[in-house]
């Protein structure tokens, strides 16, 4: 299996500032279709996650522009430009090229 | 797009469970469609897929052989049948479509004597 990795694991942040969350696969996550299928989820507390990004760093419906994402090989990085409230929870990276699908630790954020 | 789980309940070691998905407001027939759990406090797992039509199935090592995955998608429903469960099994279990763009609230199974 692919084993995502992630870091850090704990990220408190202050409210308004940048956050960064690391995420490395043991593979490449290149597909033979040419896709690179990393994807991020956020989960608060009692709630399904739900996906931000999907492909490295295409933004799903209604996630807002201050997530991005980027990488590509084995290295990827979710970045929120100003933390807000409604971010706190549990950020993961996923896989998707190979099977089974794989999600990293997870990174839980909250506020400082 | 509303994902609706069912069936989760107490259960002992080595008992059965049928869990149901209830798909509504996209064309289930457009969609792999997953299963992936999370046992309480911990991480997520992905533990079973299926393509479009039902023709192609593949489980993660930790429920192959015990698991089954089945799909209707005249009825709009997916299923997963959970044969010989462990303790290690205890989860909620979500039903998310395609690689995770939509997900279900969850239905938890516990598996305890």
């Amino acid at each position: 299996d692919v084993v995502m990795t992630q870091s850090p694991l704990s990220l408190p942040v202050t409210l308004g500032q940048p956050a960064s969350i690391s995420c490395r696969s043991g593979q490449s996550l290149l597909h033979t279709d040419g896709s690179t299928y990393l994807n991020w989820f956020h989960q608060r507390p009692g709630q399904s996650p739900r996906r931000l990004i999907y492909k490295v760093s295409n933004r799903d419906s209604g996630v807002p522009d201050r997530f991005s994402g980027s990488g590509s090989g084995t290295d990827f990085t979710l970045k929120i430009t100003k933390v807000e409230a409604e971010d706190v929870g549990v950020y993961y990276c996923m896989q998707g090229t190979h099977w089974p699908y794989t999600f990293g630790q997870g990174t839980k954020l909250e506020i400082k | 797009v509303q994902l609706v789980e069912s069936g989760g309940r107490l259960v002992q070691p080595g008992g059965s469970l049928r869990l149901s998905c209830a798909a509504s407001g996209f064309t289930l027939s457009n969609f792999w469609m997953h299963w992936v759990r999370q046992a309480p406090g911990k991480g997520l797992v992905w533990v079973a897929r299926m393509n479009n039509y039902g023709s192609i199935t593949t489980y993660a090592d930790s429920v192959k052989g015990r698991f089954t995955m089945s799909r209707d998608n005249t009825k709009n429903t997916l299923s997963l049948q959970m044969n010989g469960l462990t303790v290690e099994d205890t989860a909620v279990y979500y039903c998310t479509r395609g690689m995770g763009d939509n997900w279900g609230q969850g239905s938890l199974v516990t598996v305890s004597s």
